[in-house]
C-alpha cells in the first residue's frame, strides 16, 4: 500500500532532550516536507527536500534539523526541544517539486506525530 | 513574509445548505491546492489549480482560482454530514515553499 509513515505517533518529552521523528514513504517520491500544525495557524512548513541530499528551509525552520540521505526517508531532528515546539507534526511527500519544468504534484501526508515538550 | 489568509475560520451549516471558503494570498501564487482534514486525521488532497481564472468541479465541490492568481475559493453545494472537516488551501510561493491557509472548520448539522 502506498503510504507515508511516521514514528512515533505520540511523544511526551522534556526540555533539552534530543529527539528524532522518522518519516518514510514507499512511493519513490522526490519531494518531501515537514509541517507543524497549531490551532488557528494552519500548517506551517518547517523544511522541505527536493531530492536526496537537497534540503531547504521552509517558513519556520528555527530549532529543527533534517537530513535526506536516502530518497525514502526524511527524519526531523529536534536537538534541544523547547515547550514552544509542542505541536502536531506532519510529514508529506509528492512525486516532484517544482523544478526542471515539473509542476508540483499533490502531497501525501503521514498520520501525524503529536509532540509534547514539558 | 508571504501570507495566505483563509476565511471564515468556522462555519456551521444545516445539512443541505451551501458552504464557501475563501483564500487570499499577499503575493501571486504559481498554483493552489486544496486539502480536507477530517477530525483527528491528516490532510487529504482534493485538487490543484494552476491557470489564472481556472474553475474545476468535483461532484458537489467547485474550486476557483482568481484571475490574478492571488485568491481562490471552494464552494460546496448542498452540504452533507460527510463534508464535516477542516478545509485548507495551500499555495506554492517562492522556490518550493508551501504556504497553507489557517483553514475553515465546517460543521454540518443533520
Amino acid at each position: 500500500e502506498a503510504q507515508v509513515t511516521q514514528n512515533p505517533r505520540y511523544l511526551i518529552t522534556v526540555t533539552g532532550k534530543k529527539l528524532t521523528v522518522t518519516c518514510s514513504q514507499n512511493m519513490n517520491h522526490e519531494y518531501m516536507s515537514w509541517y507543524r500544525q497549531d490551532p488557528g495557524l494552519g500548517l506551517r512548513q518547517i523544511y522541505y527536500s527536493m531530492n536526496v541530499e537537497v534540503t531547504d528551509k521552509g517558513d519556520v525552520p528555527e530549532g529543527y534539523k533534517v537530513s535526506r540521505k536516502e530518497k525514502r526517508n526524511f527524519p526531523l531532528i529536534l536537538e534541544s526541544p523547547s515547550p514552544n515546539q509542542t505541536s502536531l507534526y506532519f510529514c508529506a511527500s509528492s512525486l516532484h517539486g517544482r523544478f526542471g519544468g515539473y509542476s508540483l504534484d499533490e502531497q501525501f501526508f503521514g498520520p501525524g506525530t503529536r509532540l509534547t515538550v514539558l | 513574509g508571504q501570507q495566505v489568509m483563509q476565511i471564515p475560520q468556522y462555519q456551521h451549516v444545516q445539512e443541505g445548505e451551501d458552504f464557501t471558503t475563501y483564500c487570499n494570498s499577499s503575493t501571486t501564487l504559481s498554483n493552489i491546492q486544496w486539502y480536507k482534514q477530517r477530525p483527528g486525521g491528516h490532510p487529504v488532497f482534493l485538487i490543484q489549480l494552476v491557470k489564472s481564472g481556472e474553475v474545476k468541479k468535483q461532484k458537489r465541490l467547485t474550486f476557483q482560482f482568481g484571475e490574478a492568481k492571488k485568491n481562490s475559493s471552494l464552494h460546496i453545494t448542498a452540504t452533507q454530514t460527510t463534508d464535516v472537516g477542516t478545509y485548507f488551501c495551500a499555495g506554492l510561493g517562492n522556490f518550493n515553499k508551501f504556504y497553507f491557509g489557517s483553514g475553515t472548520k465546517l460543521n454540518v448539522k443533520p
